[in-house]
């Protein structure tokens, strides 16, 4: 099956720095990584994904960028805030063929510490 | 607000014990997924559930089970609890499978004494 690994488990930046988090995936047949958010108390919550077909997106201060041949994919976060401050998740699901199951597969977070 | 709800939100129960933890998923999701939220193991997959349907089982212990009812709400059972079994179950809904976002619901923290 596949796995992902996840780095740095925990980050600690000034606010108004740069963050980036890294992921690495094992199989070669995923497509689509999603990257979720997790607040103290909460649910994760999806906050951005790419799919294989895309090498980066961005959405205001976050991208991901995905590498297919390295199998690795990020999440840089510019001008950080304190309310970055969360656990961030990975993942990578196998890409869908009509029928079974498409679970995610996660990695074991990245407690992003933003110090104000 | 993601749309899906869990109950109950905390629950202490003792070793030896049986508990059911309930899902609610949003509007017009056919998808549940329960995931295990441990300290060291991040978000840990157990079981999928399509339409009334289990599609996949992930490292779900035999003393665990769980159900997807007609009106697409699910159950998860867990019996004959350990103290290992302490953790915040989520549940995660999506609209089919193999497509589209997971929305997650605030979780169940069970503690086990």
């Amino acid at each position: 099956g596949e796995n992902v690994e996840q780095h740095p488990s925990t980050l600690s930046v000034q606010e108004g720095d740069s963050a980036v988090i890294k992921c690495t995936y094992s199989d070669s047949a995923s497509n689509y990584f999603p990257w979720y958010k997790q607040e103290l108390g909460k649910g994760p919550q999806l906050i951005i994904d790419i799919r294989s077909n895309v090498g980066e997106k961005k959405d205001q201060r976050i991208a991901v960028t995905l590498n297919k041949t390295a199998k690795h994919f990020s999440l840089h976060i510019t001008e950080t805030q304190p309310e970055d401050s969360a656990v961030y998740f990975c993942a990578a699901r196998l890409a869908y063929s009509g029928a079974g199951s498409y679970q995610l597969t996660f990695g074991k977070g990245t407690k992003l510490s933003v110090i104000p | 607000d993601s749309g899906v709800t869990q109950t109950p939100k905390h629950l202490i129960t003792a070793t030896g014990q049986r508990v059911t933890l309930r899902c609610s998923p949003r509007s017009g999701d056919l998808s549940v997924y329960w995931y295990q939220q441990s300290l060291d193991q991040g978000l840990q997959f157990l079981i999928h559930y399509y339409n009334g349907e289990e599609r996949a089982k992930g490292n779900i212990l035999e003393r665990f089970s769980a159900q997807q009812f007609p009106d697409l709400h699910s159950e998860l059972n867990l019996s004959s609890l350990e103290l290992g079994d302490s953790a915040l179950y989520f549940c995660a809904s999506s609209v089919a499978t193999g497509t589209g976002e997971l929305f997650f619901g605030e979780g169940s923290r069970l503690t086990v004494l």
